[in-house]
């Protein structure tokens, strides 16, 4: 079975750092891209960007790429999403999610992070 | 950046009701559209991808279908369960953003 576990709620402050991981089993890590996705309530969900775990091909969303770093890290089949400097705005909820190929959709999905910035 | 468009964003429709909810993206993106569902406190699920593939696990009452810029989901013999907010995404080219949802209530 598929499947993709991240880490718990976080409650940050602005201007700290953050990591988020996304454990992926069931399937090999390596042949599919994994991707992150924020839902803002009240908003939809915003593309952030994805990575190939195979070459660490990564493509970000231009509007997030200041804000975050995406990484993964094959010997442990997990995904990361990472801030140097939160900021409130960067409150939502982050879904990881698998991506089979280029061009297709997002097949599979995390449970999803909360994450919580204030001051 | 491809922005995608959807109307509208939000209906009512009863059961046993057949909707069309569709997306228009701001230039030509082939077929390379998906879409998904989501209800409050879960998440996302994949429906279609490449405009008109059922992904594996869903009814066949969900379809889909489209090229170029327009396109539509269509959802008949509507069950109980299939109130939720319905997205599309382009993949065609960096970055695959959504379009902002339409919300159906049965």
């Amino acid at each position: 079975e598929v499947q993709l576990v991240q880490s718990a709620t976080e409650f940050k402050k602005p201007r700290e750092s953050l990591r988020i991981s996304c454990q992926a089993s069931g399937y090999s890590f390596t042949n599919f891209w994994i991707g992150w996705v924020r839902q803002v309530p009240g908003k939809g969900l915003d593309w952030l960007g994805i990575t190939n775990p195979r070459d660490f091909d990564t493509r970000y969303n231009p509007s997030f790429r200041a804000q975050v770093t995406i990484s993964a890290d094959e010997s442990t089949n997990t995904a990361f999403l990472h801030w140097n400097t939160l900021e409130v705005s960067d409150s939502g909820r982050y879904y990881c999610a698998r991506l089979p190929e280029l061009g297709a959709g997002f097949d599979a999905w995390g449970q999803g992070t909360l994450v919580t910035v204030s001051s | 950046d491809i922005q995608m468009t959807q109307s509208p964003s939000s209906l009512s429709a009863s059961i046993g009701d057949t909707v069309a909810l569709t997306c228009r993206a701001s230039q030509t993106i082939s077929v390379y559209v998906n879409w998904y569902q989501v209800k409050p406190g879960k998440a996302p699920k994949l429906l279609m991808y490449i405009a008109s593939k059922l992904q594996s696990g869903v009814p066949s009452r969900f379809s889909g279908s489209g090229s170029g810029t327009d396109f539509t989901l269509t959802i008949s013999s509507l069950q109980p369960e299939d109130s939720a907010t319905y997205y599309c995404q382009q993949s065609y080219t960096s970055p695959h953003n959504f379009g902002q949802g339409t919300k159906l209530e049965i």
